[in-house]
C-alpha cells in the first residue's frame, strides 16, 4: 500500500521567511496530494492540493510542487506570519472514486515575531 | 465544499462500555472515512463507510471492535465497543464527493477511564 513520509517534524522561522515541508510517496498510482493545516484542538482544514497532471499550484503565500518521476512534493509557504503556526499534514491518495487519504507524519511549523 | 459536524464533540467512558458516535454532512457526499488520531499523532485510517453496504476496514480495525453503520449519504455513526483506556484518541470523520476533496468534522475527544 501506499505510504508517506514527511520531512521535517518540527520548523522554526522568522515571520517574513519562508517554509518548505516536503513529502515522499511510495505508490506511482497516487495522482492526488492535498496538504491539511491543523491547529490546536481544531480540525485538518485543506489549504491546497495538487493533482498529478500539474507541476506546481499557487494560491497568495502558499505553493505547492510536485515531481512525479521522483515521487515527491513539497509545500512553499512565503512570508510567514504567527498566524501560520500549525500542524501541516501531506497526504496522498488515488483519487479515481475511492480516494482513501494516507497522510504523512506532520510537520510542526513554529512563525516567531 | 460540504460541512461536517459530529456529536458528541467529547466524552468521558468507563472502560467495557462503548460510545457511538455521529457524522453528519450538509450535502450528498459519495466518500466518507472514519480516522483516529492520538494527541501529537498523524491521521490513521480506520474504515471508508459505504452507503447500503459494510465498511470497509484498514489493517488493524476490525468490525467487532469499531461497527460502522451509513444508512444514506449524508450520515455515518462509528462506534468504538467494549473500550479500554488504548481507546483514547480524537476520531474524526471525513467526507466528500467521489474524485473531490475530503472535509473534516470536528472531530470526537473521547477518554477512557
Amino acid at each position: 500500500g501506499e505510504n508517506v513520509e514527511q520531512h521535517p517534524s518540527t520548523l522554526s522561522v522568522q515571520e517574513g521567511d519562508s517554509a518548505v515541508i516536503k513529502c515522499t510517496y511510495s505508490d506511482s498510482a497516487s495522482n492526488y496530494f492535498p496538504w491539511y493545516k491543523q491547529e490546536l484542538g481544531k480540525r485538518p482544514q485543506l489549504i491546497i492540493d495538487i493533482r498529478s497532471n500539474v507541476g506546481e499550484k499557487k494560491d497568495q503565500r502558499i505553493a505547492v510542487t510536485l515531481n512525479k518521476t521522483a515521487k515527491h512534493f513539497s509545500l512553499h509557504i512565503t512570508e510567514t506570519q504567527p498566524e501560520d503556526s500549525a500542524v501541516y499534514f501531506c497526504a496522498a491518495s488515488m483519487n479515481t472514486g475511492f480516494q482513501k487519504l494516507v497522510f504523512g507524519t506532520g510537520t510542526r511549523l513554529l512563525v516567531s515575531p | 465544499s460540504a460541512v461536517i459536524s459530529q456529536k458528541p464533540s467529547r466524552d468521558i467512558c468507563q472502560r467495557g462500555t462503548s460510545l457511538t458516535i455521529q457524522c453528519q454532512v450538509d450535502s450528498q457526499v459519495t466518500m466518507m472515512f472514519w480516522y483516529r488520531q492520538q494527541p501529537g499523532q498523524s491521521l490513521t485510517l480506520i474504515a471508508t463507510a459505504n452507503q447500503g453496504s459494510e465498511a470497509t476496514y484498514e489493517s488493524g480495525f476490525v468490525i467487532d471492535k469499531f461497527p460502522i453503520s451509513r444508512p444514506n449519504l449524508t450520515f455515518s455513526t462509528l462506534t468504538v465497543s467494549n473500550m479500554s483506556p488504548e481507546d483514547s484518541s480524537i476520531y474524526l470523520c471525513s467526507g466528500g464527493p467521489a474524485g473531490e476533496t475530503q472535509y473534516f468534522g470536528p472531530g470526537t475527544r473521547l477518554l477512557v477511564l
